[in-house]
């Protein structure tokens, strides 16, 4: 069993709705949670980072951490087709192992 | 800045060939690592370096090696490439191993 679990998608999604992208993982290290996004043949880039459980808001996009259940959650609101990529969760465990989940690629249709 | 850089961005081997990946970052990061990105898997970790001439595996670090004589750059070697290597490498480097990491745009290797 992978550390951590991702839903594979694919997600298509009319612009202007919300999004919704989840992980859930089984390492009770972790104590950093990061979604990185990644545009197709790019590198992935940082989009949020979090250490707590509950949520953390940064314009359209919601991070939320469920440590008892061991769940995390990406937001994205009112979406738009540039937010159309993959989304990546990963998890920093407190001996500094960093983990990723296998992507979400999310299509916005205009 | 021009933050991670990766050359080549695309490559085509034969089986049994070697090359090396090449990776440099001028944010003067002390933390630097190999990804490979392959469809299902999620990123996995080749060899990272906390510091020039320190090194330690990752997940994944047979057929590669990797050394750190400078801060700046951090080459992957493929001794003998296999078809099993065909992937997407992706370079990142950080102030610490507990800190975000940036990642380079990545070089496609395709072994035949």
């Amino acid at each position: 069993q992978k550390e951590v679990e991702q839903d594979p998608g694919p997600l298509s999604v009319p612009e202007g709705a919300i999004v919704s992208l989840n992980c859930t993982y089984s390492n009770s290290a972790f104590q950093y949670f990061m979604w990185y996004r990644q545009y197709s043949r790019k590198g992935p880039e940082l989009l949020m980072y979090t250490y707590s459980s509950g949520n953390k808001e940064d314009g359209r996009f919601t991070a939320q951490v469920d440590k008892s259940s061991k769940y995390i959650s990406l937001f994205i609101r009112d979406s738009q087709p540039s937010d159309s990529a993959t989304y990546l969760c990963a998890m920093l465990s407190n001996d500094y192992k960093l983990s990723f989940g296998a992507g979400t690629t999310v299509t916005v249709r205009a | 800045n021009a933050g991670v850089t990766q050359t080549p961005k695309f490559q085509v081997l034969k089986t049994g060939q070697s090359m090396t990946l090449q990776c440099a970052q001028d944010m003067n990061h002390e933390y630097m690592s190999w990804y490979r990105q392959d469809p299902g898997m999620g990123l996995r970790l080749i060899h990272y370096s906390v510091g020039a001439g320190i090194t330690d595996q990752g997940e994944v670090p047979n057929g590669y090696n990797v050394s750190r004589s400078t801060t700046e750059d951090f080459p992957l070697r493929l001794l003998s490439a296999a078809p099993s290597q065909t992937s997407v490498y992706f370079c990142a480097s950080s102030y610490s191993e507990a800190e975000t990491q940036y990642f380079g745009p990545g070089t496609r290797l395709l072994v035949l």
